[in-house]
């Protein structure tokens, strides 16, 4: 099935510094890439996305690349703030799987005071 | 997300019980997703229901069953089958042609 690769597992930075999470993937045919986050306890909520068409997408702090020919894509986050501390996923969708989300395995975020 | 409901929040029950997880929904989503969270891992699909009367197992069914009679609800039972029943259930939807899911608040559910 399909597989999706994260890393790292866990980031610690300062704050203000920027924070880069990279995840692979093997299916060629997805065409959809979410990121979500989680804080401890509770649901993850999207907070950005991308499709396939697209290179780059940014919102605010927040970014996402993709490299469709390296089968890659990552969340960038600039600026960071401790309230940003939590765990990210990515995920991907579309191809043989459409409607089913394929998640990495997560990133700790902790941002330092 | 304040469309989706899961209930209880928090679940414990005695090994070789089955128990029932609820989720509904007002969304009006024809999709409806079951993932299992464990410590350190990412989520991992169990069940999924693109149209009321129909379901399609994920890739952890095992020891776990659904039903989809209703678009609003779409109830995981496990059953004392699953070996590893201790968990974090999150119940999600998806609308439409898109591809966004949405997750609801979860349960956690403790098997002893």
């Amino acid at each position: 099935g399909e597989n999706v690769e994260q890393h790292p597992s866990t980031l610690s930075v300062q704050e203000g510094d920027s924070a880069v999470i990279k995840c692979t993937y093997s299916d060629s045919a997805s065409n959809y890439f979410p990121w979500y986050k989680q804080e401890l306890g509770k649901r993850p909520q999207l907070i950005i996305d991308i499709r396939s068409n697209v290179g780059e997408k940014k919102d605010q702090r927040i970014a996402v690349t993709l490299n469709k020919t390296a089968k890659h894509f990552s969340l960038h986050i600039t600026e960071t703030q401790p309230e940003d501390s939590a765990v990210y996923f990515c995920a991907i969708a579309g191809g043989t799987s459409y409607g089913k989300l394929t998640f990495g395995q997560g990133t700790i975020l902790t941002v330092h005071p | 997300d304040g469309g989706i409901t899961q209930s209880p929040k928090y679940l414990f029950r005695k090994e070789g019980q089955n128990v029932t997880l609820s989720c509904e929904q007002n969304l009006n989503h024809d999709a409806m997703y079951w993932y299992r969270q464990d410590p350190g891992q990412g989520l991992r699909l169990i069940y999924y229901s693109q149209i009321v009367n129909d379901f399609q197992k994920g890739d952890i069914a095992e020891g776990y069953s659904v039903s989809r009679e209703k678009k609003e609800s779409f109830p995981l039972t496990v059953t004392s089958a699953q070996k590893n029943p201790t968990a974090f259930y999150l119940c999600a939807t998806r609308g439409g042609r898109s591809y966004e899911q949405y997750f609801g608040p979860g349960t956690r559910l403790t098997v002893t």
